[in-house]
């Protein structure tokens, strides 16, 4: 089977700097796409990494590491607007749908 | 429209009842998936249609549930004798072609509340 693992809260200071871990375990690796999601929102699209490295996006940062199963998002400069839900996805195995972690809480303070 | 478009976005019924969900994907995006979120939970897959090609049900929770696609563009998701562990924020997405990595575009969702 497939699991992702990610923390189910983060806090963190505005204008700090947060990086929100991410596991995988699956078969047949294609890429770890990244989403944010506000509080009664859709989730909208941040990233999606299928090679090692880091990819840049203004204040986001998405890195891979498929030799260790490992992506972070790093959040630069951190504004209360942040505050949101982050999730790790990865395509299904054998299917075409995007298979879901369960979500990390980001709370940004003062 | 600019966006996926779902209604209703609220829906309240009785346990029992069937609920009929409404998703208008983006225009000439050919993938249309369906998902699902429990409070304070993960997105969980449902069902999957590309194109003209037949649906990846294999999420399809039980047979209460089902989808249909018209002509390659609205979907609507169909829930027969809702139980009370149907309530849930049920989201639609849609991308361009449906490859690996490709973005999903989401749909602000229904929040379904079965009573």
């Amino acid at each position: 089977g497939q699991s992702l693992e990610q923390p189910s809260e983060v806090t963190a200071v505005e204008g700090a700097i947060v990086q929100i871990n991410c596991t995988y375990q699956t078969s047949g690796f294609y890429g770890l796409s990244w989403y944010q999601q506000h509080d009664g929102g859709a989730p909208t699209f941040l990233s999606y990494n299928a090679l090692d490295g880091l990819e840049e996006t203004g204040r986001f940062s998405s890195f891979l590491s498929r030799s260790d199963s490992y992506g972070y998002l790093l959040l630069q400069e951190l504004q209360m607007k942040d505050s949101a839900s982050y999730f790790c996805a990865v395509p299904q195995t054998g299917a075409n749908n995007l298979f879901f972690g369960t979500g990390t809480r980001l709370t940004v303070i003062p | 429209g600019a966006g996926v478009s779902q209604s209703p976005s609220n829906k309240v019924t009785e346990k029992g009842k069937d609920v009929e969900l409404r998703c208008d994907p983006i225009s000439g995006h050919t993938a249309l998936y369906w998902y699902r979120q429990s409070l304070g939970q993960g997105l969980e897959f449902l069902i999957y249609f590309q194109g003209n090609s037949a649906p990846d049900k294999s999420g399809l929770p039980s047979d209460r549930f089902s989808a249909e696609r018209t002509g390659g563009s609205v979907s609507t998701l169909t829930i027969q004798r809702t139980q009370q562990e149907d309530s849930a924020v049920y989201l639609c997405a849609s991308s361009a072609a449906g490859g690996l990595g490709e973005k999903l575009f989401f749909g602000s969702g229904t929040q379904l509340s079965v009573l």
